[in-house]
């Protein structure tokens, strides 16, 4: 089944305790991302990547890093978490080209830090 | 990024009623798109608009690129239960890989 997976889907840490959030899809796309959605603000591109070693900043960067070693992954760190990241992540994939938007999300991730 | 503007914010339906949601930019985009939300769920692509003025429908669910680029509409025909959840406006900010979201309209059966 074509899916992309996340894990873990719940995680409750406390501030400073580096965390990785892992993405993988099996559908060889080249490009992921990821997002925080937070209530009233939609869906923010934190960073998205268009291929191997290729990773660039979406709108809300800062306090995250990614990794894109190989094509089926695309893990979110955490260096030193704060309870502004207290959200729920999705990463998303998609085959792109001149369809590059349309993207198949996870089923998130829901993170709180103490 | 890129600020869309989605309303309404929130809706109630009855089962068997039309609804309207529309998403407007401050800035011209050439695509358009629209994902729905389930509760505890990744957002689902509905319908991909690609040209000003294309018309796209998806079983009851009926999308337009509005003709300025800055636009665009969702119509729901016919409401049903499952039919609630977000509907989420998206478009390509600055490159087709850097997405924009709306702040999300959320569709609820009313009692």
């Amino acid at each position: 089944e074509a899916q992309v997976t996340q894990n873990p889907r719940y995680l409750i840490t406390v501030t400073g305790k580096k965390l990785t959030v892992t993405c993988s899809q099996n559908m060889n796309h080249e490009y992921m991302s990821w997002y925080r959605q937070d209530p009233g603000l939609g869906l923010r591109q934190i960073y998205y990547s268009m291929n191997v070693e290729v990773t660039d900043k979406g709108d809300v960067p800062e306090g995250y890093k990614v990794s894109r070693k190989e094509k089926r992954n695309f893990p979110l760190i955490l260096e030193s978490p704060s309870p502004n990241q207290t959200s729920l992540y999705f990463c998303a994939s998609t085959p792109g080209g001149g369809r590059a938007g349309e993207q198949f999300f996870g089923p998130g991730t829901r993170l709180t830090v103490l | 990024g890129q600020q869309l503007n989605q309303s309404p914010q929130s809706m109630f339906i009855q089962e068997g009623e039309d609804v309207s949601m529309n998403c407007t930019s401050s800035s011209i985009f050439n695509t358009w798109l629209w994902y729905k939300q389930d509760p505890g769920e990744g957002p689902v692509l509905l319908i991909a608009l690609y040209k000003a003025g294309e018309l796209t429908s998806n079983g009851r669910l009926t999308a337009q690129f509005g003709i300025t680029r800055k636009d665009s509409f969702l119509n729901i025909s016919a409401s049903i239960p499952s039919d609630v959840g977000i509907y989420f406006c998206a478009g390509p900010a600055h490159n087709d890989y850097k997405l924009s979201f709306g702040a999300g309209t959320t569709v609820t059966v009313r009692a």
